[in-house]
Formats: structure tokens, C-alpha cells, sequence
């Protein structure tokens, strides 16, 4: 149980475009979803806490028109990374939480590459 | 601001032990946690301390103390498919989870 899937699992676009991640919950319903970014050889950061049916809330420094997060069911939570540049080349890791638990559950991660 | 400190590489033979240390100073405390990371991977959960002491779980052991704001991760009878990144992270008293730069722990034959 408790299964956590992304997609996709790494994506390479062309500078300007944007780029839709999508976050599943597979066998429990995710009250709380957040997103994480992962430099190389660095730790997780987390970019934005969402709680479905409400707006996301953004860590310091994170832009939120830049990334978009809509959790719009108990199972999906999307970031659209918009206007991608080379410097939002990164890993990308959602992670759920149900209502009342601690621990939360990772996803696969996905691998973006802006040119 | 949260701080939460680990070595940043270590490395052992096969079959050894070894010990990875987190120290943190964060704004409120609900457990601690461990994982383990692949290059390319997302973390994967090892152990979850809440109360002080030492919790054993195969060859992983996780101790705590909430007093010292100190944990440590114990790893076993090494073995090869263990080298990898062990992240420390907390979860704050908004029960966001901060995490430490991580230990990438090599092992050798």
C-alpha cells in the first residue's frame, strides 16, 4: 500500500515552454501533497505545500506563478513549471500525506531538462 | 531558520559498520526521520524516532535524543548494494519536513 506515482518520469523541453508534472496517490487519499526540488548532489527542498481543494502554499523564494500546483482531487496533485529555463533543470519529487499521519510517501521523482 | 547537519561522505568495507550522525535545531519538533536515496531515485523510508532511544530494524538501527537534538543512523553488516545517500529529516512543528544535505555513504570490497 501506500503507493505514490509521478509522470512523467523525466521530460526535456525547450526553453520557454511549459511542462505539467502530475502526482498520484494510488491506494490512499492524499489530504496533503507537497513538492520537492532536488539540485544534483544536493538535498530536498521543499518548493510548496497544497491540501486538496485549497491553494497551495509556497516556501520562501519559491515563485508560485512560476510554478503552478493545483490539487484539485484526494488523489492528483499537478505542478506546471511555466516559461522553463535552464535553471529550472532539476529533480522534481512529490510526496502525500494522509489526514492524520506523520509520515509521508515519495514519489518515483521526475527528471526535467530544459535546453 | 532549520539546520540540521550531517557528514557529507563516508566509507566503509563490506560487512562493517557504520554510523552516520544528524544533529538539528528546528522550529518545533514531531519525529525524525531516515531515508535512503539512489542516485536518480526518490528517498525511500528506513526508520521514524519520535521518542528518545534506539529503535533496531534489521540491520538498521536509528537512535534519538530529543534533549541533545541528535540522532544517528547505525548500518550493519555493509553491504554493497547499501552505498548510497542517507537523508536526515525532520518534521517541523508545521509538520513540513526539512531535510539535511545528506551522507553519501560509499562501500567498498
Amino acid at each position: 500500500g501506500a503507493v505514490v506515482s509521478q509522470h512523467p518520469s523525466r521530460v526535456i523541453c525547450k526553453s520557454g515552454t511549459s511542462v505539467k508534472i502530475e502526482c498520484r496517490s494510488l491506494d490512499f487519499q492524499a489530504t496533503t501533497m507537497f513538492w520537492y526540488r532536488q539540485f544534483p548532489k544536493q538535498s530536498l527542498m521543499l518548493m510548496a505545500t497544497s491540501n486538496e481543494g485549497s491553494k497551495a502554499t509556497y516556501e520562501q523564494g519559491v515563485e508560485k506563478d512560476k510554478f503552478l500546483i493545483n490539487h484539485a482531487s484526494l488523489t492528483l496533485s499537478t505542478l506546471t513549471v511555466t516559461s522553463a529555463h535552464p535553471e529550472d533543470s532539476s529533480f522534481y519529487i512529490c510526496s502525500a500525506r494522509e489526514e492524520r499521519e506523520i509520515e509521508q510517501f515519495f514519489g518515483p521523482g521526475t527528471r526535467l531538462t530544459v535546453l | 531558520g532549520q539546520n540540521i547537519d550531517q557528514p557529507t561522505e563516508m566509507t566503509a568495507t563490506e560487512g562493517a559498520i557504520v554510523q552516520i550522525n544528524c544533529t538539528y535545531q528546528t522550529s518545533g519538533f514531531n519525529g525524525l526521520f531516515w531515508y535512503q536515496q539512489h542516485a536518480g531515485e526518490a528517498p525511500t523510508f528506513l526508520s521514524y524516532n519520535v521518542l528518545d532511544g534506539l529503535e533496531e530494524k534489521g540491520r538498521f538501527s536509528s537512535f534519538l535524543s530529543r534533549s541533545k537534538g541528535y540522532s544517528y543512523l547505525l548500518l550493519k553488516e555493509l553491504q554493497m548494494k547499501d552505498s548510497a545517500s542517507y537523508l536526515c529529516a525532520v518534521i517541523r512543528g508545521d509538520y513540513k519536513l526539512s531535510f539535511g544535505a545528506g551522507t553519501t555513504v560509499t562501500v567498498r570490497a
